[in-house]
């Protein structure tokens, strides 16, 4: 079984602080991937990566970057937490090609204060 | 427009009704069609997937692509409590530009009562 997994179910930070998700896969996954899902806007994409030290832009990057220095883990970061980043942040993975399922993390539901 | 629209509902049935869940998209370069399913506190995922128009089927679960229409919908037969959940479609064009990003509708929560 593909297995993704998210370092926090919940986290609380106050605005401006430095803040890291982690994802990591265990199943070789060549692309990962960070979603953010809000009410009313569903699901959004923020940046995946097709490969180590590769990543492109999804449809919402502005305000976070992400790292992916080895093959199973990929990173979000918020360099400066803002309230309008609460958020519920999903990682996924996915095999590698176009029509490979993405299999998603459990999410980790951010609160900025 | 929006290219992928999903209504939100919610939608409440009684356990054994039929349900029909639909999106409507803009983008007709998209070929390859999806449904996930997503629980409460959970990551979505992966119920049902096709390339083509027609019909697919899974058991109690009936996906239709209709591309002239640019229409989809997921049909849940003999409806169960354990269906509960919000029921997103999502969409790729496969390599049209997309670079694996796929369009997700924001999702139908259904709830099932017994």
């Amino acid at each position: 079984d593909v297995k993704v997994t998210q370092s926090s179910r919940y986290l609380v930070k106050r605005t401006g602080e430095k803040v890291f998700l982690e994802c990591v896969q265990d199943m070789d996954h060549e692309n990962m991937f960070w979603y953010r899902q809000d009410p009313g806007l569903g699901l959004r994409l923020i940046y995946f990566s097709y490969d180590v030290k590769m990543k492109e832009k999804g449809d919402i990057p502005e305000g976070y970057s992400v790292s992916r220095e080895k093959k199973e883990r990929f990173s979000l970061i918020l360099e400066s937490a803002s309230t309008n980043q609460t958020s519920m942040y999903l990682c996924a993975s996915s095999l590698g090609g176009a029509t490979d399922t993405q299999y998603f993390g459990p999410g980790t539901r951010l609160t900025v204060l | 427009q929006k290219e992928v629209e999903q209504d939100p509902g919610p939608l409440s049935v009684p356990e054994g009704a039929i349900v029909s869940l639909n999106c409507t998209y803009s983008n007709s370069a998209f070929q390859y069609f999806m449904w996930y399913r997503q629980y409460s506190r959970k990551g979505p995922e992966l119920l049902m997937y096709t390339y083509s128009s027609g019909n697919k089927e899974d058991g109690r679960f009936t996906a239709q692509v209709d591309k002239s229409s640019k229409y989809i919908s997921l049909f849940i037969r003999d409806s169960q409590p354990s269906d509960s959940a919000t029921y997103l479609c999502a969409m790729d064009d496969l390599g049209g530009g997309s670079n694996y990003k796929l369009t997700f509708g924001k999702g139908t929560l259904l709830t099932v009562n017994p």
